[in-house]
């Protein structure tokens, strides 16, 4: 285990189109984030669990976002009917809990492009 | 929610010079503040961190305080060197990561 691992890299889609993208975070850690970043914007706070629990959602994630870490590992981020404003890389992290956020590691991300 | 604030937005210094980087934040229950540097497509990376009960923490050229009173904390990089040369974010987290707009440092050989 050598990080958390993001698929696609890449991602284009059509305007309409749903995608997935999936979350590997680092084995012993229970909190796993996901964050949107834009050109030259830092990275912006999306929903974070604790094991299997979505413990917050930014008011950013509409009602077409949807995250979900099922088994306490992996995690997906599906968007629904994508926009051209949904083009952007998104960012997981994890990290291990108790209070302090020890060992935050980011994933190389997975671009996403709307045409 | 938090509120990160980071300044300048742009920075560039001569090489051999030092740089500052300043970040104010707004919820006084934030304990840890990372910075990352983050090249051109790829992902941010810890450079430095410190917590609250800390007020200064240094890393070889990289240093970075932090004054809990008044909230805000800074990057400061000696010797700049042109692999500097990054975009650099500043973060206030309890939990999730509030992240500054990021800083362009330029670094000029």
């Amino acid at each position: 285990d050598t990080g958390v691992s993001q698929n696609p890299r890449h991602k284009i889609t059509k305007r309409g189109q749903n995608v997935t993208f999936r979350c590997d975070p680092i084995s012993e850690h229970n909190r796993l984030y996901w964050y949107r970043q834009t050109l030259g914007q830092g990275p912006e706070f999306l929903t974070y669990f604790q094991n299997e629990a979505q413990l917050e959602k930014s008011r950013l994630l509409s009602d077409r976002f949807s995250a979900e870490r099922p088994k306490g590992s992996f995690s997906t981020l599906e968007i629904q009917r994508t926009e051209q404003g949904d083009s952007a890389m998104y960012l997981c992290a994890s990290s291990t809990g108790s209070g302090q956020n020890y060992g935050y590691t980011f994933g190389s991300g997975t671009r996403l492009t709307v045409v | 929610g938090e509120n990160v604030e980071q300044h300048p937005s742009t920075l560039s210094v001569q090489e051999g010079d030092s740089a500052v980087i300043k970040c104010t934040y707004s919820d006084s229950a934030s304990n840890y503040f990372p910075w990352y540097k983050q090249e051109l497509g790829k992902r941010p990376q810890l450079i430095i961190d410190i917590r609250s009960n800390v007020g200064e923490k240094k890393d070889q050229r990289i240093a970075v305080t932090l004054n809990k009173t008044a909230k805000h904390f800074s990057l400061h990089i000696t010797e700049t060197q042109p692999e500097d040369s990054a975009v650099y974010f500043c973060a206030a987290t309890k939990y999730q990561f509030y992240f500054g707009t990021g800083t362009s440092l330029t670094v000029i050989p």
